[in-house]
């Protein structure tokens, strides 16, 4: 089975930069996905990892360590409208490659 | 328009009543799923279908059943509702061809939310 790990909160202040983390069990991994969702909202994709290192899309980054099994997101130049909820998602490398997500790490950004 | 559309998007009912979720797309894409999500408890899949004679359990496809009615459409029933089936249903999609940074991307819905009194 799957299973994935992240704080439930984290909060920050406007400008600054936040990292949320991700650990994981699986197995058979394939990649590690991170969509991000409003109040009420349908969650959006941000990124997706494969293979180890950092991928950078404007301010947001994440970044996959296979063998440790973890991830984060980092967000940079923090904006209120970050504030929101951040899921890890797991790719799993069986015959069905469907996504396992994590609980959710709420996000506050303040003034 | 919604690349992918979810109706109703408000539903109140009462235990036992059957109810039937009803998720299209204009994507085109053969994959689709249907994810359950709880406060505080993230999304969790419920069935996934990945063409139209393909169904799959997710990992809480108990009190639910799903039917692919053509590629485009993928809808979700509760036979016999019960309370602590209140939550918000999203649908999504994927492409099967997906490669590269966009591998893990799914197309979600804007939600159904169901109360069951």
């Amino acid at each position: 089975g799957q299973s994935l790990e992240q704080p439930s909160e984290v909060t920050a202040v406007e400008g600054a930069i936040v990292q949320i983390n991700c650990t994981y069990q699986t197995s058979g991994f394939y990649g590690l996905s991170w969509y991000q969702q409003h109040d009420g909202g349908a969650p959006t994709f941000l990124s997706y990892n494969a293979l180890d290192g950092l991928e950078e899309t404007g301010r947001f980054s994440s970044f996959l360590s296979r063998s440790d099994s973890y991830g984060y997101l980092l967000l940079q130049e923090l904006q209120m409208k970050d504030s929101a909820s951040y899921f890890c998602a797991v790719r799993s490398r069986d015959s069905s490659y469907k996504l396992i997500f994590g609980s959710g790490t709420r996000l506050l950004v303040r003034p | 328009d919604a690349d992918v559309t979810q109706t109703p998007r408000n539903r109140i009912t009462k235990t036992g009543k059957r109810i039937m979720l009803e998720c299209s797309q204009t994507k085109g894409h053969d994959r689709m799923y249907w994810y359950r999500q709880d406060p505080g408890l993230g999304l969790q899949l419920i069935y996934y279908s990945f063409d139209v004679k393909d169904i799959n359990k997710g990992e809480i496809s108990d009190g639910y059943s799903v039917s692919r009615q053509a590629q485009a459409k993928f809808s979700l029933s509760l036979e016999s509702a019960i309370p602590n089936q209140t939550a918000l249903y999203f649908c999504a999609t994927s492409d099967l061809l997906s490669t590269g940074s966009t591998a893990g991307e799914l197309f979600f819905g804007e939600g159904s939310r169901l109360t069951v009194l």
